[in-house]
């Protein structure tokens, strides 16, 4: 079966537009995360979907961010007003119900603020 | 708040020979987990550790749990050039949440 897929893979943008990042995860999986990769460091949680409620939004860093779930499947990452800042590898996971299930990650989107 | 780092962040090593990464974590951490990272690809899921004592082995990599000491050690036996990767460990908080470790990025020479 497909794993979690990203688009883009990467985006490169100028400091002060809007993107989006676009998350499939694996079918039946309830579950979603978005973490953040700078380089050289460990994955910073974001934000975590049960379904289609955002079940923990503690790790998003400010108002620019913003994420949606509508359907309970695909999920998108907001980001306003980009900043140099932002630049990071923004990886998706998703896993069976959440809580103790192992998270299967995607390959992530590189992202680029010039 | 859980807080995860390991050691070294960093290791260059000869194929053949062993060596263990090490993670320490803050509190109280219900399971450990190893995933594997190659350059420019995501995270692979190693190992799931659960109790205290636990110990899992795949091919030439051993992992192991010590919920005492708080310590988890990744052990590499007779290293190959394939395992040349970023492998990162990480605690699980009260909220469920991931809490990552910086990563030890291994290079092996043939």
């Amino acid at each position: 079966g497909a794993g979690v897929s990203q688009t883009p893979s990467n985006k490169v943008t100028e400091k002060g537009k809007y993107v989006e990042l676009r998350c499939d995860p694996i079918s039946g999986h309830t579950a979603l995360y978005w973490y953040r990769q700078s380089l050289g460091q460990g994955p910073e949680f974001l934000i975590y979907f049960q379904g289609t409620g955002a079940a923990d939004d503690s790790g998003l860093p400010n108002d620019r961010f913003f994420a949606v779930r509508p359907e309970g499947s695909v999920s998108t990452l907001k980001i306003q007003r980009t900043e140099r800042g932002d630049s990071a590898v923004y990886l998706c996971a998703s896993s069976l119900s959440g809580s103790y299930n192992e998270q299967f990650f995607g390959p992530g989107t590189r992202l680029t603020v010039l | 708040e859980l807080k995860v780092e390991q050691n070294p962040l960093f290791l260059s090593m000869q194929e053949g020979k062993n060596y263990t990464i090490y993670c320490n974590y803050s509190t109280t951490s219900d399971r450990l987990y190893w995933y594997r990272q190659d350059p420019g690809k995501s995270l692979e899921s190693l190992f799931v550790l659960l109790s205290n004592g636990a110990v899992k082995q795949e091919g030439r990599l051993m992992a192991s749990l010590d919920t005492k000491a708080r310590l988890s050690t990744l052990h590499i036996t007779a290293a190959v050039h394939d395992l040349s990767a970023t492998y990162f460990c990480a605690g699980m908080d009260s909220n469920y949440q991931l809490i990552w470790g910086a990563g030890t990025k291994l290079i092996i020479k043939p």
